[in-house]
């Protein structure tokens, strides 16, 4: 079965500066997906970020981008910038790409933005 | 275009009383998720179905709980009896899939949940 390990329950950062988020994984399959989760207090799970197992090149959506190691089954996500509004829990996220579809979720890291 | 819709936002019943949670996925997705969020063992999957067809219930902690989707625009998740360690955030999800065992790359889309709380 598939795991989800976040190694930081939290993190802190100052407004404008860059912090990194960590995640690992594992997993005997070579085709898969990984996923970043945003819960902010209003407790909606956003989608942050996707990559495909089977892409080599690291996925963006403006400020944030992650960091796919797939060998090490490193995922991290750094959000750059940091704004007021990106304090939430983070999750990271394991999917499959053939089969189940289900979603394998880390422990979650909770992000503080400090003005 | 109208995300995924949980209803109640909110239960609060007392142990013993059945409670029902219900799930309008988006119009289009055939794969619908119902996942719990609780402090101790954070999100996991209950159940879901592709195309209205339960598929993998494994994660249904017991003959207490049992979910149907009795057409494309509609599940409901139920509790029956309630005991207070179901106390939890209920979750649905809904994206679109290929056929059976097709490669799928759609990210899951979640509503806004359900908190419930089991006195």
């Amino acid at each position: 079965a598939q795991t989800v390990t976040q190694s930081q329950p939290e993190m802190s950062v100052q407004e404008a500066e860059t912090v990194t988020l960590s995640c690992t994984y594992d997993t005997s399959e070579s085709d898969y997906y990984l996923f970043w989760y945003k819960q902010p207090p209003s407790r909606q799970m956003i989608l942050v970020i996707r990559q495909e197992a089977y892409k080599q090149q690291n996925a963006t959506e403006n400020r944030f981008s992650v960091n796919f190691q797939k060998a090490a089954k490193s995922f991290s996500l750094k959000i750059s910038d940091s704004q007021l509004g990106d304090a939430a829990m983070y999750f990271c996220a394991y999917r499959s790409a053939w089969g189940a579809q289900k979603l394998v979720f880390g422990q979650g890291t909770r992000l503080t933005i400090n003005p | 275009d109208a995300g995924v819709i949980q209803s109640p936002r909110h239960e609060v019943t007392e142990m013993g009383q059945e409670v029902t949670l219900r799930c309008k996925p988006i119009s289009g997705h055939n794969s619908l998720f119902w996942y719990r969020q609780t402090m101790m063992r954070g999100l996991e999957l209950l159940i879901y179905f592709n195309n209205n067809v339960p598929i993998d219930d494994s994660g249904m902690p017991e003959d207490r709980f049992s979910a149907k989707m009795p057409n494309a625009s509609f599940s409901t998740l139920k509790i029956q009896p309630s005991e207070p360690r179901d106390s939890a955030v209920y979750f649905c999800a809904s994206s679109s899939r290929g056929g059976q065992g097709a490669h799928s790359n759609q990210p899951q889309h979640f509503g806004d949940g359900t908190r419930l709380s089991i006195l």
